[in-house]
């Protein structure tokens, strides 16, 4: 099984930066990673996949790059609606696993 | 429109079966590349894929539960059923049912909204 494992655990930033997120596989994924985006009491929601397609409807400010065993995801210019948790997915192999997520908080 | 939406219990005995129904709209499980899972979360922590099942009937079950977890889908109701036999406390989450679709289309695309399980005595 692969794990995919996150960091940091939270970070702190302050609306208007940048925030940058990092999500690293035990073995190579390829390019088999998403990330999904979770505010509390909801499901989570897709972002990125292919580990660098945003998903439909998706803003820009969002990009993924990476492939192999790492992976990272960038928020440009934090609005008030990104803080939230964020989970990293690879899909490489059987089963799928989910990294621990990243918190995003307000600084 | 594609919608999905889980049901059943929200409070379940150790040692009893699980069963959870996820209902969908928008979309066909007969559709070749079309796939639906299973995917659970504790309280505060991540997010665990549970089970999946496929266009074709193929099934595919975590490696930790494999042995008290089955899949199955009802095409024409729209419907696909997740079994969990021996629940345990520590089983306590929330279930989202989620579908996927594509040639290499394996992640999560579309969630149901969850539906919260409590093992308790």
């Amino acid at each position: 099984e692969i794990v995919m494992t996150q960091s940091p655990a939270t970070l702190s930033v302050s609306p208007g930066e940048r925030a940058t997120l990092s999500c690293r596989a035990s073995q190579s994924v390829s390019s088999n990673l998403a990330w999904y985006q979770q505010k509390p009491g909801q499901a989570p929601r897709l972002l990125i996949y292919g580990a660098s397609t945003r998903a439909t409807g998706i803003p820009a400010r969002f990009t993924g790059s990476g492939s192999g065993t790492e992976f990272t995801l960038t928020i440009s210019s934090l609005q008030s609606e990104d803080f939230a948790v964020y989970y990293c997915q690879q899909y490489n192999n059987w089963p799928y696993t989910f990294g621990q997520g990243t918190k995003l908080e307000i600084k | 429109q594609v919608t999905l939406k889980e049901s059943g219990p929200a409070l379940v005995k150790p040692t009893q079966t699980l069963t959870l129904t996820c209902t969908f709209s928008g979309f066909s499980l007969s559709t070749s590349g079309m796939r639906v899972s299973w995917i659970r979360q504790p309280p505060g922590k991540a997010l665990e894929w549970l089970a999946r099942i496929d266009w074709d009937d193929d099934k595919f079950y975590s490696t930790s539960l494999k042995t008290r977890l089955t899949i199955s889908k009802d095409t024409s109701k729209n419907q696909v059923v997740l079994t969990m036999t021996n629940m345990d406390p520590v089983d306590t989450a929330t279930y989202y049912c989620a579908r996927s679709y594509g040639t290499n289309g394996r992640w999560a695309e579309y969630w149901g909204q969850g539906t919260l399980v409590t093992v308790s005595s």
